[in-house]
């Protein structure tokens, strides 16, 4: 079992929006900064996300992030076919010093 | 701009040992403002975090709980490069094993991916 959850799937059509939520705890989400992770099969998973609301340059505004306590979301509008992947938020640990990665969430965009 | 290259076997008998090199180009791995991780990805297991190396003034590790004993991260200064190496390797081992690079508190860079299969 992962330290921080998300929902294994979420599913919506074309053009629409969607949330992902990853929440965790006092020691992980509540104590640093989350990011967010795309990741296609084959290839190298891409940040989204960091800081918990900061998007890296080349990243559209269609994605957004926000935090609130132990819990983020990931937002993603304007869903295109191509936003189809496996979606993860990380975080560092400070009671496992270690990172920790959610469960992951597939987007299916039907 | 970063660039991580990976190399090693993609192919681990069980019980052997798991080698796997990541090359740096455009950063040092004796920065004092990032660090350097491994990470692996399987359909079972999805991002599994194995552990990280760094340097403040001197080298440390963090390992991951889940193959603690088994794994050690070396830095290589003179070739500017990082290693992974896991012992007693099983099939559940089988995955799609990732260098990185982390700034502040997100990954930013990532190597290509090298799928390590465990099988006789």
């Amino acid at each position: 079992q992962s330290v921080l959850t998300q929902p294994p799937s979420v599913s919506a059509a074309p053009g629409q929006r969607v949330t992902i939520s990853c929440s965790g705890g006092n020691s992980n989400i509540g104590n640093d900064y989350v990011s967010w992770y795309q990741h296609l099969p084959g290839t190298a998973p891409k940040l989204l996300i960091y800081d918990n609301d900061k998007r890296p340059s080349g990243i559209p505004d269609r994605f957004s992030g926000s935090k609130s306590g132990t819990s983020a979301t990931l937002g993603i509008t304007g869903l295109q076919t191509g936003d189809e992947a496996d979606y993860y938020c990380g975080t560092w640990d400070t009671s496992l010093s270690a990172w920790v990665f959610g469960g992951g969430t597939k987007l299916t965009v039907l | 701009q970063v660039q991580l290259q990976q190399s090693g076997p993609g192919l681990v008998k069980p019980s052997q040992t798991l080698s796997l090199t990541c090359a740096i180009s455009g950063d040092s791995v004796s920065s004092n403002s990032v660090a350097w991780h491994w990470i692996r990805q399987s359909p079972s297991r999805g991002l599994e975090w194995l552990g990280r190396t760094y340097y403040r003034s001197k080298w440390y590790t963090d390992y991951a709980v889940s193959v603690k004993g088994r794994i050690t991260i070396n830095p290589d200064t003179s070739k500017n490069h990082f290693s992974l190496q896991l012992i007693s390797v099983t099939p559940e081992d089988t995955a799609v094993y990732f260098c990185a690079r982390c700034y502040s508190w997100h990954v930013d860079y990532w190597g290509q991916g090298i799928l390590v299969t465990v099988s006789s």
